[in-house]
């Protein structure tokens, strides 16, 4: 079974430039995550979407990070201006329903602002 | 609120047992999992242990629960060099709709030869 897929693994841009990350879930699985995660910290949720609806976006910086899933399997994450701050791993992950018990990774998208 | 803590650092010498620890916050967590992050990887499932369960064993791999002191541990049997990483824990609770999850700062475990 294919695992979570991320692209691209590595970026580096300039402040106020912008960023997109795409994800592409486990097959079949109805709930996407993207979570941040910073240099020597635990991943933090920005963003989770069940099927192509969101259901929790509290901690996503609206002013300049967007995401979307329109057709409810792969999604985009969007930073738009980027800040120095917003350098970090960017995490991508399925489970096939909210709650569920098993929560998949994908290999990150690691962004690096200059 | 949630909230995970755990040690930062690790050391062990190969062969040995590995015990990172965890404490949570909130009583009503429903799963409690261990992740291993390698360098420039991203995060794998490990285990994971429901609530109502206080030990799991999975191979080389122990989790033990103590619900009353909301505190979590992974006993790693036999560590190897390969086992280095950083081992995070992480839970999902009850009230928690979106089954979110809320991790630890990570532990980083090195295995010396």
């Amino acid at each position: 079974e294919a695992g979570v897929a991320q692209s691209p693994r590595y970026k580096i841009i300039e402040k106020r430039q912008s960023v997109a990350f795409w994800c592409n879930p486990i097959s079949g699985h109805a709930t996407l995550y993207w979570y941040q995660q910073i240099l020597g910290q635990g991943p933090k949720l920005l963003i989770q979407f069940q099927n192509n609806g969101v259901v929790d976006d509290s901690q996503l910086p609206k002013d300049r990070f967007s995401a979307e899933r329109l057709k409810g399997v792969d999604s985009t994450l969007k930073i738009q201006p980027a800040k120095l701050e917003d350098s970090a791993v960017y995490l991508c992950a399925s489970s096939f329903n909210r709650g569920g018990n098993t929560i998949y990774f994908g290999e990150g998208s690691w962004l690096t602002v200059v | 609120g949630e909230d995970v803590e755990q040690s930062l650092f690790l050391s062990v010498r190969e062969g040995d047992s590995s015990v990172i620890n965890c404490t949570y916050t909130d009583s009503s967590s429903t799963y409690l999992y261990w992740y291993k992050q390698e360098p420039g990887a991203g995060l794998q499932l490990l285990t994971y242990i429901f609530s109502n369960m206080d030990m799991k064993q999975d191979q080389r791999l122990t989790v033990l629960l103590n619900k009353k002191d909301k505190h979590l541990s992974l006993r790693i049997a036999d560590t190897q060099t390969g086992d280095s990483a950083i081992y995070f824990c992480a839970e999902v609770s009850a009230g928690n709709q979106g089954g979110k999850l809320i991790f630890g700062q990570g532990t980083e475990l090195s295995v010396k030869p």
